[in-house]
């Protein structure tokens, strides 16, 4: 079974544009969260998706926003970047809600440089 | 709100010895626990999870980890390091709210001398 797969893996941006990154989950996993890792603030929990539907939230401006298609497949933007942004950004899905939430299985991340 | 605290940022232990990681919750009822860990350049990898039942839990590569809830904490234990153990570990706490999102620790290094 295919794992967590993550593009692009590595790029590069000027302060001002905006990226797209995109997730493909484990087949059969319809929950798809998005963490945010930085070695000042560590993993920080963007939000998460289920079944289309954003069900969290983390406390993200709205500059970071994010989408789920019918496919379970996700793709989150940032406009507008600044440097802070850069970080690994990293996807992560799960088999189910509840507790199993926070059973995830993470891709290997993308990492966004902002110049 | 839930929270987390690794209050060692680097561990460093020869290859052999036995590891323990530390890692302490706040959390006003029964809690999730998860240990993950990250090799460079990888995303991260559960190690073990406690969600109910006995509290000394087992995972993989021969780790395991014990729920104590008078010093809320969820240690992580190892009793023979290999050199292909060193990587960052995150000790993550969930159940808050009822989302369950889990809250990340900031991460403790693991070095391991030969």
């Amino acid at each position: 079974k295919a794992g967590v797969t993550q593009t692009p893996r590595y790029l590069i941006k000027t302060r001002g544009q905006q990226v797209t990154l995109s997730c493909s989950p484990i087949s059969g996993h319809r929950s798809v969260s998005w963490y945010q890792q930085t070695p000042g603030q560590g993993l920080q929990f963007l939000f998460e998706y289920f079944s289309e539907t954003q069900r969290n939230k983390g406390n993200f401006p709205g500059r970071f926003s994010g989408r789920q298609f019918s496919n379970s497949r996700s793709e989150m933007n940032v406009s507008t970047l600044e440097l802070g942004d850069s970080a690994l950004y990293l996807c992560a899905s799960s088999l189910e809600g509840g507790v199993r939430l926070g059973v995830l299985f993470f891709g290997e991340g993308s990492r966004l440089t902002v110049l | 709100a839930q929270s987390v605290t690794q209050p060692d940022i680097h561990i460093t232990v020869s290859e052999g010895a036995s590891l323990e990681l530390r890692c302490n919750y706040s959390y006003g009822a029964t809690p999730y626990l998860f240990w993950y860990v990250q090799s460079p350049g990888q995303g991260l990898q559960l190690l073990l999870k406690y969600f109910s039942g006995d509290t000394l839990v087992q995972g993989i590569k021969g780790f395991e980890a014990e729920f104590k809830r008078s010093q809320s904490s969820f240690n992580l234990r190892k009793p023979s390091v290999h050199w292909s153990d060193a990587a960052e570990y995150f000790c993550a706490v969930a159940g808050s709210g009822g989302s369950y999102i889990p809250t990340f620790g900031r991460g403790t290094s693991l070095i391991v001398h030969p």
